[in-house]
């Protein structure tokens, strides 16, 4: 069955540090997403990304944030100064028609 | 705003009982929505889907019903078994394609040996 893979599956960084996370979404898909989840709390979407651009961003995702697919296989996402607060799990998503498949997720863990 | 969340954070239940977990939404607008089952450490997991027009849809051991005068969702697991303990999201997005999807609260289920 085909899946989505993340890495890494933990990432501990320093604070004012950047973060890449990477991702390989569905090798069929065409709309990709990532969300975070905050220990305890639920999934909060961050971006939708179509066509080699952004389609839809929340207010979570601001200049510090931003996604590429850079060799049309691996999807990005980079927190160019991290802050506590971004401690999370990290999911990239993809979608074909209509259902999302979920990746296992990226623990980042700033300190 | 946009709203969607479940009635209660936790639930146990004995194995082989059935179980029903609650979701309520607010955005009248919705029109897709998905149960997705969260193990520890992983990612959501889709479990099933229900669309506007439909106000039940089954699959194996699980059932999803959709009320949308009162604009409430629940999720009917049967005869569960421990593999089924799980935290439960309700999701759901404005139309079938591509949309963003937003989450509930989650439901934390553990079945009871």
């Amino acid at each position: 069955e085909p899946e989505v893979t993340q890495t890494p599956s933990h990432q501990v960084t320093q604070m004012g540090q950047e973060v890449i996370l990477r991702c390989v979404p569905i090798s069929n898909h065409l709309y990709f997403y990532w969300y975070r989840q905050i220990l305890g709390q639920k999934v909060e979407f961050l971006v939708s990304f179509y066509n080699n651009e952004i389609s839809e961003k929340s207010e979570i995702f601001d200049d510090q944030f931003s996604v590429e697919r850079p060799d049309g296989s691996n999807f990005t996402l980079k927190i160019r100064s991290t802050k506590l607060e971004d401690s999370a799990m990290y999911f990239c998503a993809s979608v074909g028609r209509s259902e999302a498949f979920f990746g296992q997720g990226t623990r980042l863990t700033v300190v | 705003g946009e709203n969607v969340g479940l009635h209660l954070p936790t639930l146990s239940v004995q194995e082989g009982d059935n179980s029903i977990i609650n979701c309520a939404y607010s955005n009248s607008a919705s029109d897709y929505f998905i149960w997705y089952k969260q193990e520890s450490g992983k990612g959501p997991q889709f479990i099933i889907d229900i669309r506007s027009n439909m106000d039940k849809r089954q699959g194996q051991r699980v059932t999803v019903l959709l009320n949308k005068t009162v604009k409430h969702l629940s999720l009917q697991i049967a005869a569960t078994q421990p593999g089924d303990s799980a935290v439960y999201f309700c999701a759901e997005k404005k139309n079938f394609g591509n949309e963003k999807l937003t989450f509930g609260t989650g439901t934390r289920l553990t079945i009871i040996p």
